[in-house]
C-alpha cells in the first residue's frame, strides 16, 4: 500500500471547522483513500472514503486533489467529542480481503 | 450498520497463561477478518490476516505459534496469545468487511495485561 504522510498533531477551535491534511503522492490508480479516527482506548471508527471525487456524509467531507496526490478531510463544525487521532489510509480496492495499513496518524485537539 | 463485537473487552492473566480473544462480526459474514495489536501511544500495527477455513497469513515478525488465529465459522475469528509474557500487554483489535461492503468496520479492542 502507498505510505501517507500526515501532520502528527493540530489543534482546532471548536465550533470551527477542521481541515486535516494527508500526503499520498506515491498512490497508484486502484487505490482508494480512506479516513478513520481512533478516540482513546476504542477501535478505529469509520469516517469516510474515495476514489477520485470528492465525498460527503454527515460526518465529514474528502476533497482528493485531481492529480490524486494529496487529500484533505473537513470536519465542517468540530466539537469537543471530535478529539483523536485522525488516520488517513491508502487501501488496494475495497474488497473485504484488503487490508488497511496504518501510519502515524494525526493526533486532533479540539478546544473549548 | 456492520457491528464487529470482542471479548473479552480487557482480560489480565499470569506469565506463562494463555489467553483467548474473540472477534465476532453481528449481523454479517466476514470471510476474512484482520487482527491488529496496538501498543500505548503508538498506531496499529497489523498482525495477521484471518482467512474462514485455512490458515491465517501473518505479517513479518509476527510469531504464528506465539499468536494463534483460528476462523472456524464466517462469524468468528479467536486468537490465542499463548504462554503470555509481559511484553505481550496491548490492546489488540480486530476488523471485518461483509462481502459487498466497501468497509472495514473494527471491534472496541481487548486490552491485555500479563502480570
Amino acid at each position: 500500500d502507498a505510505k501517507t504522510t500526515q501532520p502528527p498533531s493540530m489543534d482546532c477551535a471548536e465550533g470551527r471547522a477542521a481541515n486535516l491534511p494527508c500526503n499520498h503522492s506515491t498512490i497508484s490508480g486502484n487505490e482508494y483513500v480512506y479516513w478513520y479516527r481512533q478516540i482513546h482506548s476504542q477501535g478505529p471508527q469509520y469516517i469516510i472514503h474515495g476514489l477520485k471525487n470528492n465525498e460527503t456524509n454527515e460526518m465529514a467531507s474528502l476533497i482528493i486533489t485531481e492529480d490524486r496526490k494529496s487529500s484533505t478531510l473537513i470536519l465542517p463544525h468540530a466539537t469537543l467529542r471530535d478529539t483523536a487521532v485522525y488516520y488517513c489510509i491508502v487501501r488496494v480496492g475495497s474488497a473485504a480481503g484488503n487490508k488497511l495499513t496504518f501510519g502515524g496518524g494525526t493526533r486532533v485537539l479540539v478546544k473549548p | 450498520g456492520a457491528v464487529v463485537s470482542q471479548h473479552p473487552s480487557w482480560v489480565i492473566c499470569k506469565s506463562g497463561t494463555s489467553v483467548k480473544i474473540e472477534c465476532r462480526s453481528l449481523d454479517f459474514q466476514a470471510t476474512t477478518m484482520f487482527w491488529y495489536r496496538q501498543f500505548p501511544k503508538q498506531s496499529l500495527m497489523l498482525m495477521a490476516t484471518s482467512n474462514e477455513g485455512s490458515k491465517a497469513t501473518y505479517e513479518q515478525g509476527v510469531e504464528k505459534d506465539k499468536f494463534l488465529i483460528n476462523h472456524a465459522s464466517l462469524t468468528l475469528s479467536t486468537l490465542t496469545v499463548t504462554s503470555a509474557h509481559p511484553e505481550d500487554s496491548s490492546f489488540y483489535i480486530c476488523s471485518a468487511q461483509g462481502h459487498g461492503a466497501n468497509v472495514l468496520t473494527f471491534g472496541a479492542g481487548s486490552r491485555l495485561t500479563v502480570l
